[in-house]
């Protein structure tokens, strides 16, 4: 265990469904980020929250939302997602690399998301 | 853009061998990280060198970085099944993101 959970694990849904991935870390971490990994592809970061407030956000469509109510829980809301957008998700964490650090990230066993 | 590129893209070796895996990236960093993962799972932290640094080792684990060169090693010596994974690099430079690379199919055979 990391110390990264996620939920669901899997998830299939259709392109007008609208559900959340949840992400929570337990280690006390301050920078919170998604990422999408697609077969064969490199990770694509897609935003990055540090301290609760959006510091990055990869141009990613606005088809995804994230959310971060707190330093240790982290959101993300899909809503009329295309099958392209089938992938598995995965959430990290670390300390804010402004603060000190080499910016280990520890990451979430990931959500499969099925778009159909 | 895409950072750092692994070579080879798979790798096939027999337990008790030695398994060796290339990073190159393209811009300078801060350091360089290498991440393994088990099929379908989260990426978990292996080791991290960073930009002063030379070589590092982590019980089978031994990582090289040659800055002139924009390129690292990682080498698992003795390898067993259980290394049968997805090892990635990931480059460090700006102040909060990390550059993942396509990554290296490592098969151990028993």
């Amino acid at each position: 265990e990391t110390g990264v959970t996620q939920t669901p694990r899997h998830l299939v849904m259709g392109m007008t469904n609208k559900k959340s991935l949840k992400c929570e870390q337990h280690l006390g971490h301050n920078a919170m980020y998604w990422y999408k990994q697609s077969a064969k592809k490199p990770l694509e970061l897609m935003f990055v929250y540090s301290l609760e407030e959006r510091v990055e956000n990869n141009s990613v469509p606005s088809r995804f939302s994230p959310e971060c109510p707190n330093s240790s829980h982290l959101f993300l809301h899909l809503h009329t997602l295309q099958p392209e957008d089938s992938a598995l998700y995965l959430c990290a964490s670390s300390q804010d690399p402004r603060q000190g650090g080499g910016n280990e990230q520890f990451f979430g066993p990931g959500t499969r998301l099925t778009v159909l | 853009s895409q950072q750092g590129e692994e070579d080879p893209q798979a790798l096939s070796i027999q337990e008790g061998e030695n398994a060796t895996m290339n990073c190159s990236y393209k811009t300078s960093i801060n350091n360089l990280q290498w991440y393994r993962q088990n099929s379908g799972r989260g990426l978990v932290h292996l080791i991290l060198i960073r930009s002063n640094e030379r070589e590092k080792h982590s019980g089978r684990l031994r990582v090289t970085l040659d800055t002139s060169k924009k390129s690292s090693s990682l080498l698992i010596t003795a390898s067993r099944a259980a290394d049968t994974a997805s090892y990635f690099c990931a480059t460090s430079g700006s102040a909060r993101q990390l550059t993942f690379g396509s990554g290296t199919q490592l098969t151990v055979l028993p």
